[in-house]
């Protein structure tokens, strides 16, 4: 049961223009989420969070959105470097299960200089 | 400071046969947490320890599968035996215990690849 879900798999994007990366979820006990970016051969390494008391969270490049009656997440990167080219995770977890993480499928962003 | 550290990186081996991964967490991290990533999946938890308690195995195959953290330390994921769906990255991670939070950050190893032929 794929409780959070990136719907699209891949995104291309022009070096300097904005990307934008989705994420659902079914789970309305959710109250943290974080986007976990990962190079190949790499282990995921943690970008940004937001809580569900928030609906945006901004770390310059890098914002979070989060629309809870949507269910919906979306991580905006401005401008796009070619070293932003990666598979995003988006994750979610609920205070009531402590740190249990649970993952999306990632959406591998590729960056055209 | 040292990252998780996991070895090895790259492991073939044949269904039936056993195969066991080690982890090292950071320094000091009391929670220590097993990862499946399939190829396409986002990472799926398989079992996660609180020094060398089990605080959630609910989705390790226990037939085949088995972890150990003795020590509270490094950790061992053991396959025995292996079947082709094994196939996939295992990831390792870790995270402090903060008592003014609830959340705390997990670290991520670089992973160990297992192609089960």
């Amino acid at each position: 049961d794929q409780q959070v879900k990136q719907n699209s798999p891949s995104l291309s994007v022009q070096e300097g223009r904005i990307s934008i990366l989705n994420c659902d979820y079914t789970n309305s006990m959710f109250d943290y989420f974080l986007w976990y970016k990962k190079y190949p051969a790499e282990g995921p390494t943690f970008l940004i969070s937001i809580s569900s008391i928030k609906d945006k969270n901004e770390d310059g490049r890098f914002t979070v959105f989060l629309n809870k009656s949507a269910k919906h997440l979306s991580l905006h990167i401005v401008p796009s470097q070619p070293g932003d080219s990666a598979v995003y995770f988006c994750a979610a977890l609920s205070s009531n299960t402590g740190n249990q993480f649970y993952f999306g499928t990632g959406t591998s962003l590729t960056v055209i200089p | 400071e040292a990252g998780v550290a996991q070895s090895p990186r790259y492991k073939i081996i044949e269904k039936r046969q056993s195969v066991a991964f080690w982890c090292n967490p950071i320094s000091g991290h009391a929670t220590l947490y097993w990862y499946q990533q399939i190829l396409g999946q986002g990472p799926k938890l398989l079992i996660q320890f609180q020094n060398n308690g089990v605080v959630d195995d609910s989705q390790l195959p226990k037939d085949r599968f088995s972890a150990e953290r003795l020590k509270g330390v490094d950790s061992t994921l053991k396959i025995q035996p292996a079947k082709l769906e094994d196939s996939a990255v295992y990831l390792c991670a870790s995270s402090a215990t903060s008592g003014s939070s609830w959340y705390n950050e997990q670290f991520f190893g670089p992973g160990t690849r297992l192609t089960v032929l």
